[in-house]
């Protein structure tokens, strides 16, 4: 049982260049979700999907877009990337409802230049 | 707005004392509040979950509660080890959506 799974784990990205982050999970969690988290701070939500085929912005969804492929993976895209995009983005699964926790990936760590 | 505060931002204790981390927020209409332990190059571990009309939770030597009305909670740890060395971070779920609201968290070191 892996959880949930990230990849890749670091990228170094120039400005205006675009990527792909994955996100897996395998516990059959319908609601799945993108931060980033920057120093000094607490995790901000960027994106998240509470059923599969839903998606909805969080608090900080400029300059990202997502894709629920299916239960299981939950994909943030930056399109251009930008300096201020440097983060650590980690992506977590839950069970949409009252009392319900997250589960979270082992982050990835972005560098824009 | 809600907010979550942690404060000290880092702590250094050692070994074998107990200690407690502190958790403030600003609305208390809130569902549960979480714990979450975060170690370098790794994801966040959920500790503690407690609901709006719990007191406190224990899990081994974790003791966390919650005082709704004032807007805080406090994760005690006993016994410290240099294992419990990480970053702890808090999180509310507000009744009104189902975002958490995090803190920016509370970097611990146990020095042996």
């Amino acid at each position: 049982n892996a959880g949930v799974t990230q990849t890749p784990k670091f990228q170094v990205l120039k400005t205006g260049q675009s990527m792909t982050l994955q996100c897996a999970q395998d516990m059959n969690h319908n609601s799945m979700y993108w931060y980033r988290q920057d120093p000094g701070m607490g995790l901000r939500l960027i994106y998240y999907s509470a059923s599969e085929g839903t998606t909805d912005k969080g608090e900080v969804p400029n300059g990202y877009n997502v894709s629920r492929l299916n239960k299981r993976e939950f994909s943030l895209r930056l399109e251009s990337a930008a300096p201020s995009q440097t983060s650590v983005y980690f992506c977590a699964s839950g069970v949409w409802g009252w009392a319900y926790e997250q589960y979270f990936g082992p982050g990835t760590r972005l560098t824009v230049t | 707005k809600q907010e979550v505060t942690q404060i000290p931002a880092a702590l250094s204790v050692p070994e074998g004392e107990n200690l407690v981390l502190n958790c403030s927020f600003t609305d208390s209409a809130i569902y549960n509040l979480q714990w979450f332990r975060q170690d370098p190059g790794k994801g966040l571990t959920s500790l503690l979950l407690i609901q709006s009309s719990q007191r406190e939770q224990t899990s081994g030597r974790l003791n966390a509660s919650l005082d709704k009305s004032s807007g805080r909670s406090t994760l005690y740890i006993a016994a410290s080890q240099p294992g419990d060395s990480a970053t702890y971070l808090c999180a509310v779920r507000p009744r009104s959506n189902y975002q958490l609201i995090w803190g920016a968290g509370t970097k611990l070191i146990i020095k042996p």
